[in-house]
């Protein structure tokens, strides 16, 4: 158990809708990071938070978008979605930010859009 | 993004220890190597990292070549839970800290 939870577990819904995944990080960790792995490209980086601001950015749609809130849980927004945005979704913690701090990811979620 | 170089699988037996190679070439003086698995089902899982010196914690050890241009993961008696998709991961110093992931080494544990 990494201490990084996510919610929910299994998601499944229609094109055109909307969603929103929850990650708690561990206790302490400032950095919230969000990937995405589909089995055509892999595990992809999406976005990373610290302490609420914006660090860095990926592969995220216009149509994604993600907040870390004061009490350091993150979101991501996902919308008008579409069949190719099935995929598992992993959010990731660590205590500050650098290269030299390791990620814990969380059991993920599945996302599946019919 | 820096690259890394794997194979893309290996198979080894249980309770023998496992090499695990990767090459990066293109490291700069700063970049950090980063070692993690995903095991069957689950997310990825940190294993080891160094920048220039050979590292041992209670999961691995991870060798770096003189010239940083290569390094390996060595998993010292392998066991069936060490089945996974192992990945080789450049990690550049500045400000933010994105993990970009290779297709990784597929490693099989033969009984």
């Amino acid at each position: 158990d990494s201490g990084v939870t996510q919610t929910p577990k299994h998601l499944i819904t229609a094109t055109g809708q909307r969603v929103t995944l929850r990650c708690s990080p561990r206790s302490g960790d400032l950095s919230v990071y969000w990937y995405q792995q589909s089995l055509d490209q892999g595990l992809q980086f999406l976005i990373q938070y610290y302490n609420g601001e914006e660090r860095a950015k990926g592969n995220i749609l216009e149509r994604f978008s993600a907040q870390q809130f004061p009490d350091l849980h993150s979101e991501l927004n996902l919308s008008s979605l579409e069949l190719g945005d099935s995929a598992l979704y992993f959010c990731a913690s660590s205590a500050k930010t650098g290269s030299r701090h390791e990620q814990f990811f969380g059991p993920g979620t599945r996302l599946t859009v019919l | 993004d820096a690259k890394t170089t794997q194979p893309n699988s290996m198979e080894s037996n249980e309770e023998e220890p496992v090499h695990l190679p990767c090459n990066h070439s293109t490291i700069s003086g700063t970049d950090y190597i980063h070692w993690y698995r995903q095991l069957p089902s689950q997310g990825p899982e940190y294993v080891i990292h160094g920048l220039t010196s050979n590292v041992n914690n209670r999961m691995a050890s991870l060798a770096i070549a003189e010239d940083r241009k290569s390094s390996t993961l060595i998993l010292h008696r392998a066991t069936l839970r060490d089945a996974a998709v192992y990945y080789c991961i450049l990690s550049v110093i500045q400000g933010a800290q994105k993990l970009v992931f290779g297709q990784g080494t597929r490693l099989t544990i033969n009984p």
